[in-house]
């Protein structure tokens, strides 16, 4: 059973571009959530899908946004990126949603930098 | 507001070895603790999830233990091998916070040959 998988693995963009992000979830989980990862913060919350709907979301400025398809696909997307933007960013998916006991699993990550 | 807080937050052991992480959270309205491993550079691997009905859950060499009351959880190492050297991260999910994991800073293990 294939695991949760996030592409790309790495990019490099400059301020002010924009980037998205895509992760395929385990077969047959519904829920996908977001987190970013930095050495100074360690790992935030972004938001959380489930059925092609937000469920909850971080403290994070409106440039970070995000989607989930039929699939339980889902891609995230920051626009007019920051210096500050750089980091690892991993998608976690669940069966049915972390807020029910349900177990994250999550993919390798796509580690962005910004120039 | 949930705050979870990992000590130490490096560790050098030999070899063979028995050792204990503790992990350790402000609020003990939680629906589940989950223990994790990250090798450098790499994704999150789950080692262990812990219901807040449950008081441990084991997995080969590995013991994790929850004490809601307290606040504390314990990632408990049988016999570490060079191969467990990695960050262990703990998290936790409130019942107040459906949806989101908020993470320890993790303890950074290195285990010498």
């Amino acid at each position: 059973k294939a695991g949760v998988t996030q592409t790309p693995r790495y990019l490099i963009k400059t301020r002010g571009q924009q980037v998205t992000l895509s992760c395929s979830p385990i077969s047959g989980h519904r829920s996908v959530s977001w987190y970013q990862q930095t050495p100074g913060q360690g790992l935030q919350f972004l938001f959380e899908y489930f059925s092609e709907t937000q469920r909850n979301k971080g403290n994070f400025p409106g440039r970070f946004s995000g989607r989930q398809f039929s699939n339980s696909r889902s891609e995230m997307n920051v626009s007019t990126l920051e210096l500050g933007d750089s980091a690892l960013y991993l998608c976690a998916s669940s069966l049915e949603g972390t807020g029910i006991t349900g177990e994250l699993f999550f993919g390798e990550g796509s580690r962005l930098t910004v120039l | 507001k949930q705050e979870v807080t990992q000590i130490p937050a490096a560790l050098s052991v030999p070899e063979g070895e028995n050792l204990v992480l503790n992990c350790s959270f402000t609020d003990s309205a939680i629906y589940n603790l989950q223990w994790f491993r990250q090798d450098p550079g790499k994704g999150l691997t789950s080692l262990l999830l812990i219901q807040s009905s449950q008081r441990e859950q084991t997995s080969g060499r590995l013991n994790a233990s929850l004490d809601k009351s307290s606040g504390r959880s314990t990632l408990y190492i049988a016999a570490s091998q060079p191969g467990d050297s990695a960050t262990y991260l703990c998290a936790v999910i409130g019942l107040s916070n459906t949806g989101k994991l908020i993470f320890g800073q993790g303890t950074t293990l290195q285990v010498k040959p």
